[in-house]
């Protein structure tokens, strides 16, 4: 099975702030790495899919980059309905979900 | 417009069997490469995926909870059916179901329902 693993746990940002969230898998996955944004009581959103490609509606102020096994979610101009969190996912063998990365307000 | 819907039981007991219904609209599961997942989130707890069945039958689960899974689908209907086996209070979460891909992502999620396992 792969493993995924998510830091920080949690982080407390400001609106207007660059936030970066790291995602780990436990072997290689190539770019099978989707990210997710999930608000309290509601279904989990898709943000990015394949490492770096933005899902269609989802504002460009989020980005992904990385392979292999590390990765990266950037939130570059952080605004209020961002207080989220955020899960990655591999797809490269069947389904893994990381652990999740709670952002909330400072 | 795609659409997914969850329906089944808000309280199961202890030992019973779930079975849980995932309505969609929008899209044919008999569409090359697409699939239609299960995923859980007890509450206040991560995301965890449970099983998939693809537009040809071919069907994956969750490696840690295989030997309780069943999923099959009527594609007539739209719909997919899971069951759960032996349902115990640590299941209690809610199930979402969503559209899948062949090594892609969930795109479409349904809004979920919330299972209770207690006596």
């Amino acid at each position: 099975d792969i493993q995924m693993t998510q830091s920080p746990s949690s982080l407390s940002a400001s609106v207007g702030d660059r936030v970066t969230i790291t995602c780990r898998a436990s072997q290689s996955i190539s770019s099978y790495l989707n990210w997710y944004q999930q608000k309290p009581g509601k279904a989990p959103k898709l943000l990015i899919y394949a490492a770096s490609s933005l899902q269609s509606g989802v504002p460009s102020r989020f980005s992904g980059s990385g392979s292999g096994t590390d990765f990266t979610l950037t939130i570059s101009s952080l605004q209020p309905e961002d207080f989220a969190t955020y899960y990655c996912q591999q797809s490269y063998s069947t389904f893994t979900f990381g652990p999740g990365t709670k952002v909330d307000i400072k | 417009q795609i659409t997914l819907k969850e329906s089944g039981p808000t309280l199961v007991k202890p030992t019973q069997t779930l079975t849980l219904t995932c309505t969609f609209s929008g899209f044919s599961l008999s569409t090359s490469g697409v699939g239609v997942g299960w995923i859980r989130q007890p509450p206040g707890k991560a995301l965890e995926w449970l099983a998939l069945i693809y537009w040809d039958d071919d069907k994956r689960y969750s490696p840690s909870l295989k030997s309780r899974l069943t999923i099959t689908k009527d594609t007539s209907k739209n719909q997919v059916v899971l069951t759960m086996t032996n349902m115990d209070p640590v299941d209690t979460a809610t199930y979402y179901c969503a559209r899948g891909w062949l090594r892609l992502p969930f795109d479409y999620w349904g809004q979920g329902t919330l299972v209770t396992v207690s006596s």
